[in-house]
């Protein structure tokens, strides 16, 4: 089956730092990928849609400027946060699809981000 | 709009048969997902509907009505390992997929 990792697998940082997660297919080619946060027993929350090669479609209430998005192939997309603060901390997950207009998904293990 | 409803938290008891029912509203459909989430974990795969029935895997069953917007998830033969949240998730095309909030299945002795 698909897979797809992350690195790192949890951070922490202090405030003001920035940090990048990597998402990565390992066995398939990902033209979107997708980047959801979820914070203690919540449910996913979608942030963005990475697309290879063009810019990121964020979801409402998201900040652009605050969550860097590059999907720089077709198997590596980051997410930058960018000047973290402690609110930032939580559970982020990436997940990509194997097959455009085949909506299953295939999550990394996720990151956990602990903002000091 | 979309909107995707399963109730918040279950409790069922080692053993025995356990029904997460998931109703849904989207504008669009190609698709209904189960999904199973640990604590502190990313979400693995449980099972994918697009036509109307049951389709069995393991102790894991999965339904789908498309005219009444209905799905619903079956474990039976409940063991502790299966206390996780569970998501039920639908698929319109090119979008991405959308969650419902999850049910959190609590599986007690």
């Amino acid at each position: 089956g698909a897979v797809v990792s992350q690195h790192p697998s949890w951070v922490i940082c202090k405030s003001g730092t920035s940090v990048k997660i990597e998402c990565r297919s390992l066995d398939f080619q990902a033209t979107t990928m997708f980047w959801y946060r979820q914070f203690p027993k919540q449910s996913l929350m979608l942030m963005a849609t990475s697309n290879e090669g063009s810019k990121a479609t964020y979801e409402q209430g998201v900040e652009k400027d605050k969550f860097l998005i590059n999907h720089a192939s077709l198997t590596l997309s980051t997410l930058t946060v960018t000047s973290a603060h402690p609110e930032d901390s939580s559970f982020y997950i990436c997940s990509a699809g194997e097959l455009a207009g085949y909506n299953e998904q295939f999550f990394g293990p996720g990151t956990r981000l602990t903002v000091l | 709009g979309q909107n995707i409803d399963q109730p918040t938290e279950m409790t069922a008891t080692e053993g025995a048969i356990v029904q997460i029912n998931c109703t849904y509203q989207t504008s669009g459909f190609n698709g209904l997902f189960w999904y199973q989430q640990h604590a502190g974990e990313a979400p693995t795969f449980l099972s994918y509907n697009v036509l109307d029935g049951l389709e069995e895997k393991g102790r894991f069953s999965s339904f789908l009505s498309r005219s009444k917007g209905y799905s619903y998830l079956l474990l039976k033969e409940l063991q502790m390992k299966d206390s996780a949240s569970y998501l039920c998730a639908v698929g319109s095309g090119n979008t991405p997929l959308v969650f419902g909030k999850g049910t959190r299945l609590s599986v007690i002795a």
